[in-house]
């Protein structure tokens, strides 16, 4: 079966570490997107990127940055871990040829602490 | 911009009970929209979603109707169970964009 996974599930850091976050997806979409979610903001978009070599901001992308050199894989590097992005982040994706372009997939989650 | 409303949680119910929960939009085209559930500790998943005005999305016995006069899409169900326990979403995409606009989530806790 298709799907999307991230890794890691879990992860603890120290402020100023730079970290990536993996998301992996087999359902062949073009699309992929990485949120966080925080209590009393629900999820706010990071990047996205609509295909190969394709990168997009979002809401809230300051500290953040992703690269897409396959279909299959959207990483996201925070370039110095602050405090304030300690939260869970989602990657998604959407836009299987034949399918709803507006229906996304959602990953698993990686919850991140930075110290 | 883009805007989703959800009315705040968290929504406590008996096993049975009649649900509602309230999502109104901003948006400046057509949008879809979107009812998606995040059950604990896991991702979202999709419930339902309606592309048109009128259309209603259905699923798992949940409904939303969406009505393009009032910019709302308020997801019902007739008799919640323990099980439908999660954090509900509430969103829209623009029509020609895959991005989704979400709202804050409405927790959903149904009780024995």
């Amino acid at each position: 079966d298709a799907e999307i996974t991230q890794s890691p599930r879990h992860k603890i850091t120290e402020t100023g570490r730079q970290v990536t976050l993996a998301c992996h997806q087999t359902w062949n979409h073009n699309n992929m997107f990485w949120y966080r979610q925080d209590l009393g903001h629900g999820l706010r978009l990071i990047h996205y990127s609509y295909g190969v070599q394709d990168t997009n901001k979002g809401e809230v992308s300051d500290g953040y940055s992703v690269s897409r050199s396959n279909t299959e894989d959207l990483p996201l590097t925070l370039e110095s871990a602050a405090s304030s992005q300690t939260s869970v982040y989602f990657c998604a994706s959407s836009g299987r040829t034949g399918e709803s372009y507006n229906e996304q997939f959602f990953g698993p989650g990686t919850r991140l602490t930075v110290l | 911009g883009d805007s989703v409303t959800q009315m705040e949680g968290p929504v406590t119910l008996s096993e049975e009970a009649f649900l509602t929960i309230n999502c109104t939009y901003t948006a400046t085209g057509y949008p879809s929209l979107f009812w998606y559930v995040q059950y604990p500790g896991e991702g979202l998943q999709l419930l339902l979603k309606a592309t048109k005005a009128d259309d209603k999305g259905s699923n798992k016995g949940f409904e939303a109707t969406y009505r393009k006069e009032t910019t709302s899409f308020h997801l019902e169900k007739g008799s919640v169970q323990v099980s439908d326990s999660a954090v509900y979403f509430c969103a829209l995409s623009d029509q020609g964009y895959s991005t989704l606009t979400f709202g804050k989530g409405t927790m959903l806790l149904v009780s024995p």
